[in-house]
């Protein structure tokens, strides 16, 4: 029962523009939401979080952004940077955290 | 280093032994989760710990595993009788929740890749 999902497996966006990850979640309880970045070899890496009292949450090239009517989460990131290149997992917590199945992304210099 | 540490890095095991691996989270933080992460997945809860207290166990938690968190601070994961299906990266995170409900500073460590031959 996959509660966090994210659609999209890849995602390739040229150096400069915007890249824009989707997260759908079935679970209304889900009260605060979560970014991670993963390169190989390594442990998740916290990006931005948002609580479910806020629909909009921004931490200088990365934003998130929340509808909770839709159960959406998406992450924007703007300008991509080849740096950026990395998989992405989105998480959502009622007490413990659900990941999705992460989006990888690159960053086409 | 005050990020979260877990050893081994790497385990290699036959089938059927037992393992253990040891998770140290940051000092402050009172709630300490254990996930496993196999190739192209998300990380899958396992199970988490607030301070000394085990307070929830996921069903992919067989018998087999058992962890603890005895005095509140580091936290060991034991798998018996290791099967090849356990092969996986086991991902160790910890946070400082507060009675309001509010999560800070939540965290990975590197994780220890078992491999079960």
């Amino acid at each position: 029962d996959q509660q966090v999902k994210q659609n999209s497996p890849s995602l390739s966006v040229q150096e400069g523009r915007i890249s824009i990850l989707n997260c759908d979640y079935t679970n209304s309880m889900f009260d605060y939401f979560l970014w991670y970045k993963k390169y190989p070899a390594e442990g998740p890496t916290f990006l931005i979080s948002i609580s479910s009292i806020k629909d909009k949450n921004e931490d200088g090239r990365f934003t998130v952004f929340l509808n909770k009517s839709a159960k959406h989460l998406s992450l924007h990131i703007v300008p991509s940077q080849p740096g950026d290149s990395a998989v992405y997992f989105c998480a959502a917590s009622a007490g413990q955290f659900y990941f999705g199945t992460g989006t990888s992304l690159t960053v086409i210099p | 280093d005050t990020g979260v540490s877990q050893n081994p890095r790497h385990k290699i095991t036959k089938r059927g032994q037992n393992v253990t691996f040891r998770c140290d989270p940051i000092s402050e933080h009172n709630r300490l989760y254990w996930y496993r992460q196999t190739l192209g997945q998300g990380p899958e809860f396992l199970t988490y710990f607030q301070n000394e207290a085990q307070l929830e166990k996921s069903r992919l938690l067989s018998d087999r595993f058992s962890a603890e968190r005895p005095k509140g601070s580091f936290s060991t994961l034991e798998i018996q009788r290791t099967e090849q299906g356990d092969s996986a990266m086991y991902l160790c995170a910890s946070s400082l929740h507060s009675p309001a409900g509010s999560v800070r500073g939540y965290t990975f460590g590197s994780g220890t890749r078992l491999t079960v031959v």
